[in-house]
């Protein structure tokens, strides 16, 4: 059974500063794996992708990595700004359990002015 | 492109009385999920559906929770009767199965509240 965990829980950083952000999983064998944002009360948004090929994504200030080996991926969000503020949640898809989507607790990040 | 959509935003109800949820994904998206998501945690899969056969229900609390799709398209998620525990916010998420890479598109999610 795959586990998602997401370390730290909760993180604050003074704007400008980079984040780095943790998600570790236990089961190597994902088919991609996927960072959302996630603004209180909302639902998610997508932010991106990574195929099980892939060791890197970029999105503008976002990278995410990834590292089957080890089992893990990691997001940078580059100078950070407060409207970075969220949730990120990371989810790892098992194609070999018909695509199931499983996610980590999430990191909250606060990103003071 | 319209994104996967839910009904209601907001639901109350008092315990042992009986809720449901609406949720119309992408279209064209064979693969439908529903996740629980209790404040402060991640969102926990319920069912996963693909088309409207059930791949995964092993997390659904099959005594008070149902879920059908209805033609492979809409679904809708049903809890009769509710608890406390119960109050959490509903996701539903649609993907289209066989497109590499597989993404997920959530909705906005029902906050449900039991009192």
């Amino acid at each position: 059974k795959q586990e998602v965990t997401q370390i730290p829980a909760a993180l604050s950083v003074p704007e400008g500063e980079n984040l780095v952000l943790n998600c570790s999983f236990t089961d190597s064998a994902i088919y991609n794996l996927q960072w959302f944002r996630q603004d209180p009360g909302k639902g998610l948004t997508s932010l991106l992708l990574i195929q099980s090929s892939q060791r890197e994504q970029t999105s503008g200030r976002l990278n995410a990595s990834l590292d089957k080996s080890s089992g893990r991926s990691t997001l940078y969000i580059a100078a950070s700004q407060p409207g970075d503020s969220a949730t990120y949640l990371c989810a790892s898809y098992h194609k070999a359990a018909g695509n199931k989507l499983t996610f980590g607790g999430g990191t909250r990040v606060l990103v003071k002015p | 492109e319209a994104g996967v959509a839910q009904s209601p935003r907001y639901k109350i109800i008092e315990k042992r009385q009986s809720v449901a949820f609406w949720c119309n994904p992408i279209s064209g998206h064979a693969t439908l999920y529903w996740y629980q998501q209790i404040l402060g945690q991640g969102p926990k899969l319920l069912i996963q559906f693909q088309n409207n056969g059930v791949v995964d229900d092993s997390q659904l609390p099959k005594d008070r929770f149902s879920a059908e799709r209805l033609k492979g398209v809409d679904s809708t998620l049903k809890i009769q009767p509710a608890k406390l525990e119960d109050s959490a916010v509903y996701l539903c998420a649609s993907a289209f199965r066989d497109m590499s890479p597989t993404e997920a598109f959530f909705g906005q999610g029902t906050r449900l509240t039991v009192v």
